[in-house]
């Protein structure tokens, strides 16, 4: 079966370090991919990993190891605006998508 | 906005009936699938759609049946509706050998 893990919940203050933690177990691995979401909104892509190591872009950095099954989305200089839910993808193959349940993440003055 | 288009952005409708969900790729995208995302469920795929074929296959309910025309947009048919049908349901594309999926705005569908 396909299993992807993420922490239901995460609260952060403005201006703060956050790191959300994805582990997954699947049939197949074709990379892995951190989406962004807020309510009722469709998700937006933020990275890609393939390879074991971090990918930065900015505010944003995911890093991937996959002889352990875990990713994680590291967040820094939060902003209000980071409040919503972050989804964690794994391609099984073919860009078939499995995604976790999404971490929501609320960030506070 | 993603370039991916999907109508209508809202829809009602009663237990029993059927629907149909359209989306349209972001030009030049061969590549559509399709996702369901519950309040339960978080966001499952259905079903991809290459140049017209069906490629891969998720946990589409055998209610449900989609296909992709000769210009590349996609429909996906819903019927005998149920209560827990009820969900977002949401399109994406994506050009060939990308891996990143571009989704649309999502279609609502409540189901009285």
């Amino acid at each position: 079966g396909q299993n992807i893990d993420q922490p239901t919940e995460m609260t952060a203050t403005e201006g703060a370090i956050v790191q959300i933690n994805c582990t997954y177990q699947t049939s197949g691995f074709n990379g892995l991919f951190w989406y962004q979401q807020h309510a009722g909104e469709a998700p937006t892509f933020l990275s890609y990993n393939v390879l074991d190591g971090l990918e930065e872009k900015g505010r944003f950095s995911s890093f991937l190891s996959r002889s352990k099954g875990y990713s994680y989305l590291l967040l820094k200089e939060l902003q209000m605006k980071d409040s919503a839910s972050y989804l964690c993808a794994v391609n099984t193959g073919f860009q078939k998508l499995v995604f976790g349940t999404g971490t929501r993440l609320l960030v506070s003055p | 906005d993603s370039g991916v288009t999907q109508t209508p952005k809202h829809l009602i409708t009663a237990t029993g009936q059927r629907v149909t969900l359209r989306c349209s790729p972001r030009s030049g995208d061969l590549s559509v699938y399709w996702y369901q995302q519950s309040l339960d469920q978080g966001l499952q795929f259905l079903i991809q759609y290459y140049n017209g074929e069906e490629r891969a296959k998720g946990n589409i309910l055998e209610r449900f049946s989609a296909q992709q025309f000769p210009d590349l947009h996609s429909e996906l048919n819903l019927s005998s509706l149920e209560l827990g049908d009820s969900a977002l349901y949401f399109c994406a594309s994506s050009g060939q050998g990308a891996n990143e999926q571009f989704f649309g705005p999502g279609t609502r569908l409540t189901v009285l």
